[in-house]
């Protein structure tokens, strides 16, 4: 069955560096979502994206983070200057419309020192 | 962006219980409504879609009341497999929408 992929499963990065969050979503699905969970809190979303373009995002999406799709598998999360308050699981989803379900990869944890 | 609401828990039940769960959403303007499942440290799974004329997959059954923007979720015969945490969630059907989560409420089924 396909299935989303994510990588790396862990990472430790220092306050003030730069991360990058890759997913591989199935290979025929159309939009892609990035979404994060702090430990013990709820899922919450950041960002969809249709077309090459952002589609909608959060308020946690701020300036700091950002999406590509550098290619035609991968789908990256980018955060610029990460703080410690970023530390979470992020999971990457997928779907083959607007309206099917999203399928989620294993995520990453992200922890900031 | 409004809340999903749902039980607190976490809820305790011996296998082959029943158990119920509920959950309220906010956003009138809410089209999707689903059941996902979240085991520890895993990725969320659907478990169902929830419909307005309420549906049944197995032992699982949801409920929707839109007028009242209630979802339910009942669980027969409860099985140790069954536990896991349970997240309600809720979509405004458009284009590259986001799915928006309640907290969940824990179930822990017990021999």
């Amino acid at each position: 069955e396909p299935e989303v992929t994510q990588t790396p499963s862990h990472q430790v990065t220092q306050m003030g560096q730069e991360v990058i969050l890759r997913c591989v979503p199935i290979s025929n699905h159309l939009y892609f979502y990035w979404y994060r969970q702090i430990l013990g809190q709820k899922v919450e979303f950041l960002v969809s994206f249709y077309n090459n373009e952002i589609s909608e995002k959060s308020e946690i999406f701020d300036d700091q983070f950002s999406v590509e799709r550098p290619d035609g598998s991968n789908f990256t999360l980018k955060i610029r200057s990460t703080k410690l308050e970023d530390s979470a699981m992020y999971f990457c989803a997928s779907s083959g419309s607007a309206l099917d379900e999203q399928y989620f990869g294993p995520g990453t944890r992200l922890t900031v020192t | 962006r409004k809340e999903v609401e749902q039980d607190p828990g976490p809820f305790n039940v011996p296998e082959g219980a029943t158990v119920a769960f509920n959950c309220t959403y906010s956003n009138s303007a809410s089209q999707s409504f689903f059941w996902y499942r979240q085991d520890c440290r895993k990725e969320p799974k659907l478990l169902m879609s929830v419909y307005s004329s309420g549906n049944e997959d197995g032992r699982f059954t949801a409920q929707l009341n839109r007028a009242s923007q209630y979802i339910s979720l009942l669980i027969r015969d409860s099985k140790l497999s069954d536990s896991a945490t349970y997240l309600c969630v809720v979509s405004l059907n458009q284009a590259g929408t986001a799915l928006i989560f309640g907290k969940g409420t824990t179930l822990s089924v017990s021999s």
